[in-house]
């Protein structure tokens, strides 16, 4: 138990379709993360978001489009992907800038 | 743009061998610095973490590392691994106290008993 809880854990979605990913955290943490895993590649931050309010995009595709509602839950609304889109999509929170990020478990998109 | 390096992407030991796992990062000023495990099938968490003061940082499961800050490194170290170290290992920094934590690409480790 993370305190970060992501659902779905598996999503196979066609590239027309529009799926989204969730995440709650338990944490009473001000920040919340969108981070992608690739194989051999570094983790990618995708977006920030402190206290609901989006502080990076870090130059994502608009398919991808987060959705912050308020401070325990962030989504990542997915639409018209590509395959190269398949990865682990984690999210993470933290309770300040520059600190320590609680990671869930990841969804695992795979995208045909 | 700053930048994390792990050089081993892959490393295979036998338990009771010493364990250094390299990274480097690319970054002038403050940075705060951590060191991640991904256990197989599990979340990625926190092993140690350097802020400041000694530079030498003692983590959980006997695991260290040491912020050289001449050489931009900050190696995780253990003396003695365990097969249960078997995992993926992240070095992460975050650079002039922003909301950005930049990982390197991760080193598997493999410990047969």
């Amino acid at each position: 138990e993370t305190g970060v809880t992501q659902t779905p854990r598996h999503l196979v979605m066609g590239m027309t379709n529009k799926k989204s990913l969730k995440c709650e955290q338990h944490l009473g943490h001000n920040a919340m993360y969108w981070y992608k895993q690739s194989a051999k590649k570094p983790l990618e931050l995708m977006f920030v978001y402190s206290l609901e309010e989006r502080v990076e995009n870090n130059s994502v595709p608009s398919r991808f489009s987060p959705e912050c509602p308020n401070s325990s839950h962030l989504f990542l609304h997915l639409h018209t992907l590509q395959p190269e889109d398949s990865a682990l999509y984690l999210c993470a929170s933290s309770p300040s800038w520059a600190g320590e990020l609680f990671f869930g478990e990841g969804s695992r998109l795979t995208v045909l | 743009a700053q930048s994390v390096s792990q050089h081993n992407h892959h490393v295979i030991l036998s338990e009771a061998a010493s364990l250094e796992l390299g990274c480097n990062y690319s970054y002038g000023g403050t940075v705060n610095l951590f060191w991640y495990v991904q256990y197989p099938g599990q979340h990625l968490q926190l092993l140690l973490k350097y802020f400041s003061g000694d530079p030498l940082v003692k983590g959980i499961k006997g695991f260290e590392a040491e912020f050289i800050k001449s050489k931009f490194s900050f190696n995780l170290r253990k003396p003695s691994v365990q097969w249960s170290d078997t995992a993926e290992y992240f070095c992460a920094v975050n650079a002039g106290n922003t909301d950005k934590l930049i990982f390197g690409t991760g080193t598997r480790l493999q410990v047969f008993p």
